[in-house]
């Protein structure tokens, strides 16, 4: 099946940067979600894109839609402790297909 | 509720035993979702269920594996003669349409001994 990766696998942070992330596969999607985990919760759905070169911002958080469509990126500016948690990504390969799933990224905020 | 809801939040059970969890989807979702996540680990697909087509089982490990869904409302997955290696969080998610958005539940916390 279709496979996401994402990178890196894990981050240690100080608290007040900036934290950038990654999401690629071989294959074009047309849609790429990013959920943020935190620990024992289910994931939270943080931003949604759906067109190539778009860029999206939530708070702090500012994701953007690849111009290949096959990746997505994904960044955190001015990093806080309630940052800390699991950040999945979920790409669609066209519309009426279910979601595939990254491994996720684990980042830790050090105070 | 607003949200998708998931019981028991934890469960433990004896090695052989069989454990059923449920699922309750946000109200008016046609599509229901089910993965397993083993500590650590990122999410692995079970099984989807979309209106009345015939649910999609090609992420169930074995055969121990199987899930309902009554309708368009709640759905149990059910494990039989439980592993060790069956303990993980399950976690069901719920969506308008298979095409859109998943919204997560709590998740359901197994643990076999």
């Amino acid at each position: 099946g279709q496979q996401l990766n994402q990178s890196p696998q894990s981050m240690f942070i100080q608290e007040g940067e900036d934290v950038s992330m990654n999401c690629t596969s071989s294959s074009i999607f047309n849609t790429w979600l990013w959920y943020k985990q935190e620990p024992g919760e289910g994931p939270v759905l943080l931003i949604a894109l759906y067109k190539a070169g778009e860029l999206t911002s939530n708070g702090r958080l500012t994701a953007q839609f690849g111009i290949t469509r096959k990746d997505s990126f994904l960044n955190i500016s001015a990093s806080i402790p309630s940052d800390v948690g699991i950040y999945f990504c979920a790409g669609q390969l066209s519309y009426g297909q279910n979601f595939v799933f990254g491994p996720g990224t684990r980042l830790s905020v050090l105070p | 509720g607003a949200g998708v809801s998931q019981s028991p939040s934890n469960k433990v059970t004896e090695k052989g035993k069989d454990v059923e969890l449920r699922c309750d989807p946000i109200s008016g979702h046609t599509a229901l979702y089910w993965y397993r996540q083993r500590l650590g680990q990122g999410l692995e697909f079970l099984i989807y269920f979309q209106g009345n087509s015939a649910p999609d089982k090609s992420g169930l490990p074995s055969d121990r594996f199987s899930a309902e869904r009554t309708g368009e409302s709640v759905s149990t997955l059910t494990i039989q003669r439980t592993q060790q290696e069956d303990s993980a969080v399950y976690l069901c998610a719920s969506s308008s349409r298979l095409e859109e958005t998943q919204y997560f539940g709590p998740g359901t916390r197994l643990l076999v001994l």
